[in-house]
C-alpha cells in the first residue's frame, strides 16, 4: 500500500532554512503529483506547493518567494525547503499525494517543525 | 485566492444523530471540492472528492452534495468514531485552499 513518511529537524532557528523530506513507498513518483501542506498548531490547513510527475512545480503565491520543492525519483523521495523562517512557520508539515486532480488521497503522518531560537 | 468558509465551526451532537456541515466558496468551484476527516494528532483522511464521490473504504453514512459555491457534508447516523474535525478543500484553481475546519463534538 502507499505510504509517505516525513522526516525533519524538529527545531529551526529564525532566519534559517527549514528542510523536510518525504519518503514514498508503494507508488511510482513518475505517475502522481506530490505535495506539501502545513498546519500551524490549533489552526487550519495551508497548501504549500507541489511537484508534478513530470518535475514541474507550483507554489502557493503567499510562500512562493521562500519555497523550493524538489524530487529525487531514484530514492523515491521529495523535499521541501522554506527559507528565512519565522515563528509563523511553526507547523506540522505534511506530505501528500494527488492522483491528478488536486485533492489529496494519501498523506504522511506529519512532522512538527518549531521555529525558535 | 478562493476563500472557503465552513459552518458551524463547532457542532455538538449525539451518537445516532444526522449532522450536516456546510462549506461555501467565495466564487464558483463547479464540483471541485473534497472533504477530509482529521483526528487529533493525525493527518487528514480523504472522505469525499468531486463534491459527492465517496473515497474507497469510507463508510456509506458519509455523503456530500452541492455545486458552484455551496456544499454540504452529511453524516446520516453518527458513530463514536466520527467525532473529529472536518475540512473542506477546493481544487478548482491554485492556490488550493481549505476551510477553517468544523469540530464535531460529543453532546
Amino acid at each position: 500500500q502507499v505510504q509517505l513518511q516525513e522526516s525533519g529537524p524538529g527545531l529551526v532557528k529564525p532566519s534559517e532554512t527549514l528542510s523536510v523530506s518525504c519518503l514514498v513507498s508503494g507508488a511510482s513518483m513518475m505517475t502522481y503529483h506530490w505535495l506539501w501542506i502545513r498546519q500551524p498548531p490549533g489552526k487550519g490547513l495551508e497548501w504549500i506547493g507541489y511537484i508534478s510527475s513530470s518535475g514541474s512545480t507550483n507554489y502557493n503565491p503567499a510562500l512562493k518567494s521562500r519555497v523550493t520543492i524538489s524530487a529525487d525519483t531514484s530514492k523515491n523521495q521529495f523535499s521541501l525547503k522554506l527559507k528565512s523562517v519565522t515563528a509563523a512557520d511553526t507547523a506540522v508539515y505534511y506530505c501528500a499525494r494527488s492522483s491528478g486532480y488536486f485533492y489529496f488521497d494519501h498523506w504522511g503522518q506529519g512532522t512538527l517543525v518549531t521555529v525558535s531560537s | 485566492d478562493i476563500q472557503m468558509t465552513q459552518s458551524p465551526s463547532t457542532l455538538s451532537a449525539s451518537v445516532g444523530d444526522r449532522v450536516t456541515i456546510t462549506c461555501r466558496a467565495s466564487q464558483s468551484i463547479n464540483r471541485w471540492l473534497a472533504w477530509y476527516q482529521q483526528k487529533p494528532g493525525k493527518a487528514p483522511n480523504l472522505l469525499i472528492y468531486k463534491a459527492s464521490s465517496l473515497e474507497s473504504g469510507v463508510p456509506s453514512r458519509f455523503s456530500g452534495s452541492g455545486s458552484g459555491t455551496e456544499f454540504t457534508l452529511t453524516i446520516s447516523s453518527l458513530q463514536p468514531d466520527d467525532f473529529a474535525t472536518y475540512h473542506c478543500q477546493q481544487y478548482n484553481s491554485s492556490p488550493y485552499t481549505f476551510g477553517q475546519g468544523t469540530k464535531l463534538e460529543i453532546k
